[in-house]
């Protein structure tokens, strides 16, 4: 069955410090693939995306993700976190038939 | 073009009433997920439809629960004989197929 891991529930981080948090899929076939944020007491909101072409992907608010389809992963990544930052974030799964979701990681940053 | 409007944004049922959630999706998707959110928890998948049709119902419980994505009118999510545990941020979203998901802000169900 398809499937999507966030290895990572919770993460703690002080301000400026580099994130990165890991998602991997299971389905062979050819996939779109998704980053959302949820900001307390908010509904999701897209952080970045990748369907086709460089596989390193920017977003918005200084985020990005690499695409390593040997790996069947799509890590987000930010070199230097602020305490806006704090929310939960989920990876997504796009195969053309159906959306699948992570647990999500919830991201707490310290000041 | 509008978002994904969900609608109520709060309901409050007393136990054993029904509640019932609607979700316009966005024009032109076809796609709509409905989704429950239980406080500190993830997104838990519960059914998938495109127009008059179920895709993938596995996460949806078996009994008081049931939706449907009627060829005209917004998707319902329909919870009979509600209980407690069913208290929950209900999220739908819609998408094209194999494009991005855009989510509604959610209907907040309590059940007292």
């Amino acid at each position: 069955a398809q499937s999507v891991s966030q290895h990572n529930h919770h993460v703690i981080l002080s301000e400026a410090a580099s994130l990165e948090l890991g998602c991997n899929y299971s389905y062979g076939g050819t996939v779109n693939l998704f980053w959302y944020v949820q900001y307390p007491g908010q509904h999701l909101q897209l952080l970045l995306k990748y369907f086709s072409g460089d596989p390193l992907v920017k977003g918005i608010k200084g985020f990005e993700a690499e695409f390593i389809k040997s790996k069947f992963s799509f890590n987000l990544r930010k070199p230097s976190v602020q305490w806006s930052d704090t929310a939960e974030y989920f990876c997504a799964v796009n195969t053309g038939n159906q959306f699948y979701f992570g647990t999500g990681t919830s991201l707490t940053v310290i000041p | 073009n509008a978002g994904v409007m969900q609608n109520p944004r709060h309901l409050v049922r007393r136990r054993g009433q029904e509640a019932r959630l609607r979700c316009s999706p966005m024009k032109g998707h076809s796609h709509v997920y409905w989704y429950r959110q239980l406080p500190e928890e993830g997104l838990k998948f519960m059914v998938y439809l495109q127009k008059e049709n179920i895709i993938d119902e596995s996460g949806m419980p078996k009994e008081r629960f049931s939706a449907e994505f009627p060829k005209e009118g917004p998707s319902i999510l329909r919870i009979q004989q509600v209980v407690r545990g069913d208290s929950a941020a209900y999220f739908c979203a819609s998408s094209p197929r194999g494009g991005e998901a855009f989510f509604g802000q959610g209907t907040r169900l309590t059940v007292v």
